[in-house]
This record gives C-alpha cells, structure tokens and sequence, in this order.
C-alpha cells in the first residue's frame, strides 16, 4: 500500500524547536517529490515546504523561510522537517505529501495522517 | 498569489453542486481539487484542471478557464459533505484557495 507516516508532533514551547519525519512506503520514494503542508486549528491548507525526489531543489512559503530545513534519506525513505525559533502561529497539523508526477508536479496525490504541533508556554 | 472561494455551499442530496475558485489568471495554470471530511486528510479529487484519480467517482468534473477555476459535483450525496479545497502551482510554489464548506441539506 502506498502511504505516507508522519511523526514527531508535539508541545514545545515559543522559540523552540521541533524535527518531523515523513516515513514513506509502497512506492520507489527516490522518484517523488515531497512537500510538508500544514492546517492551523480551524482554518485552511498551507503548502510550506518542497523537496524534490533527488533532494534539490528545496523550496519553502515566507512564513517559514530561514525556520524550518526540509530535508530527505531516499536510503530510509524519509522526509524531514527541521522546525527553528518555532512561534504560536506554527500550531497546526502537519501533514506531507507526494507530489504525483515525480516532477514538476502541480498536485498532490499521497498524504499522510498530519501530526500535531502546538507551540504554547 | 490569492486564490478565493465561497466559505460555503449548501446542497439538496442528488441536486448539483458547483465550488467557484478565482485568481489572476487561473485558467493560464493548472487547478487541482482536494476534498477534506471532518478529521481526515486531503484527498486529491482532481489534477490538471479536470482530471481524476483512479477511484474518484465521475461524479466530481473540474475546469478551468480565465480567471476561474469549478467544482461540480453532480447528484450530491451525504456523504460529499466536507470542506473543498482548490490549488495551484505558482512556480516554484503552490497556493490553496481558503476552503468552501460543503453541507448537504
């Protein structure tokens, strides 16, 4: 089956910091693209980062530029997120997802559970 | 880039239900569609304007032209009730409209 885990949610605190992982199986991880997209409580879908399946280009929205570090192991078919001086606007549900060409994809096709992150003293 | 849909739209089971998305130039990029029930992921309804995965009933159709993309859901069903996003690619990155609540009546 292919799918998407993600792990490494949690409660930290505001200038903290927080690494997720995106554990992907059922599918040849190396040739997809990966993106990390988050959803606030209530609120909607924001893209946030993007890796490609070699692992360059790398991508990320302003709002976590020079935060977060999106990187990937195609030998143990992971993605990470590297989350830095995290804030409360950064509370959300992260969830990543396949892009489904394996390049240049325009659309998502694959997306884990989401894991929840909650930045709050 | 902003996309913008309607917050909500409200349906009677078996009737049509068309979700609006509207940005510069939309119909100049690709549209994708994801729908979202209460608690669970995104699923991806549909790519490259009006395409489905494998396993999206043909009751979904998209397309897209000018400056807006459309949803069109044809005999609603209980079950279509969820939150509907749109999505495009801005080279190099992607952009998710603001979500339109779907409720069947």
């Amino acid at each position: 089956e292919v799918q998407l885990v993600e792990s490494g949610g949690g409660l930290v605190q505001p200038g903290g910091s927080l690494r997720l992982s995106c554990a992907a199986s059922g599918f040849t991880f190396s040739s997809f693209e990966v993106n990390w997209v988050r959803q606030a409580p209530g609120k909607g879908l924001e893209w946030i980062s993007y890796i490609s399946g070699s692992g360059s280009p790398l991508f990320y929205a302003d709002s976590v530029k020079g935060r977060f570090t999106i990187s990937r192991d195609n030998a143990k078919n992971s993605v990470d997120l590297q989350m830095n001086n995290l804030r409360a606007e950064d509370t959300a549900v992260y969830y990543c997802a396949r892009g489904y060409r394996g390049y240049e994809s325009d659309a998502f096709d694959i997306w884990g559970q989401g894991t929840m992150v909650t930045v709050s003293s | 880039y902003d996309l913008t849909q309607p917050p909500s739209v409200s349906v009677y089971p078996g009737q049509t239900a068309t979700i609006s998305c509207s940005g510069d130039r939309l119909g100049d990029k690709f549209a994708s569609w994801y729908q979202q029930r209460p608690g669970q992921s995104p699923v991806l309804l549909i790519y490259r304007d009006d395409k489905r995965p494998s396993g999206i009933p043909e009751r979904f159709s998209g397309s897209n032209s000018g400056n807006t993309a459309t949803l069109t859901i044809i005999e609603t069903q209980a079950l279509d009730e969820a939150d509907y996003y749109c999505q495009t690619w801005d080279t190099p990155t992607y952009v998710f409209g603001s979500g339109t609540r779907v409720t069947v009546l």
